[in-house]
C-alpha cells in the first residue's frame, strides 16, 4: 500500500528565505507526482507536476524534484513571501487512479 | 473554462438528513473523483468515474453515501442519512486522460457540518 510522507509537518520561516518541503512514498512505481497548495478553507491549488521519467519541474520561484528510486520528492521555494503562507500537499499518482496525498506541510512566512 | 465547480461551499444538516453534494467537472475531461478531506485522515478517494461510469468505489465509507454521474457535466455525492461523523471538506477533481500528462483540478470544495 502505497504511503506519502511530508516532513515537517509545520515551517515558519522569516520572508526572503530560501525554504524546502520534503516528501517521501513507499511505492516507487508511481506515473507522477503533483504538488498542491491550500489556503486556508480553499480547495487545493496544483503547482507543479512531474512525470515518473522527469528529475525536476520548474514554474517560477518553485522548483519540485524527484527521485523515484529513493521514493523521494522535494520543493523548493526561493526568495519566500508572506503570501506562500499556505498548506503545501505533494499526491503520488498510482496505478489505481488514485492520487494517494500527504498530510501536507504548514508554511508560515513571516514578514 | 471556470474549473471545477462545486455547490453548495458550506452545508450544514441536523443528524439524520440527506445531504446532496454537486459538482460541475471542466469540459472535456473524461475522469471525475469525490474526495473527503479531515484533519484526521487527511484526503482521502471515496469514488470516481471514466466517461460517467462508476469504476472504484471501494473509498466509500458506508452505503448510507452513493454517488451518481448522469452526464459528463455532472455529478452528485448523496449521504443518507447524515451522521456528525461525516462532517468533512469534501472535494471534487476532474481530469483529462487518467490524469497523466496534466494532473488532476480539484474544486473548491464543499463544507458540511452535521450537527
Amino acid at each position: 500500500k502505497q504511503e506519502v510522507t511530508q516532513i515537517p509537518a509545520a515551517l515558519s520561516v522569516p520572508e526572503g528565505e530560501n525554504l524546502v518541503l520534503n516528501c517521501s512514498f513507499t511505492d516507487s512505481a508511481i506515473y507522477n507526482l503533483q504538488w498542491f497548495r491550500q489556503d486556508p478553507g480553499k480547495g487545493l491549488t496544483s503547482l507543479l507536476l512531474i512525470q515518473s521519467s522527469q528529475r525536476e519541474q520548474t514554474s517560477g520561484r518553485l522548483n519540485a524534484s524527484l527521485d523515484k528510486s529513493s521514493g523521494r520528492s522535494t520543493l523548493y521555494i526561493a526568495a519566500s513571501q508572506p503570501g506562500d503562507s499556505a498548506t503545501y500537499l505533494c499526491a503520488v499518482k498510482v496505478g489505481s487512479e488514485k492520487l494517494v496525498f500527504g498530510k501536507g506541510t504548514k508554511l508560515t512566512v513571516n514578514p | 473554462d471556470a474549473g471545477v465547480i462545486q455547490s453548495p461551499r458550506h452545508e450544514v444538516t441536523e443528524m439524520g438528513q440527506e445531504v446532496t453534494l454537486r459538482c460541475k467537472p471542466i469540459s472535456g475531461h473524461d475522469y471525475l473523483f469525490w474526495y473527503r478531506q479531515t484533519m484526521m485522515r487527511g484526503l482521502e478517494l471515496l469514488i470516481y468515474f471514466n466517461n460517467n461510469v462508476p469504476i472504484d468505489d471501494s473509498g466509500m465509507p458506508e452505503d448510507r453515501f452513493s454517488a451518481k454521474m448522469p452526464n459528463a457535466s455532472f455529478s452528485t455525492l448523496k449521504i443518507q442519512p447524515s451522521e456528525p461523523r461525516d462532517s468533512a471538506v469534501y472535494f471534487c477533481a476532474s481530469s483529462f486522460g487518467r490524469g497523466l500528462s496534466y494532473g488532476y483540478t480539484f474544486g473548491s470544495g464543499t463544507r458540511l457540518t452535521v450537527v
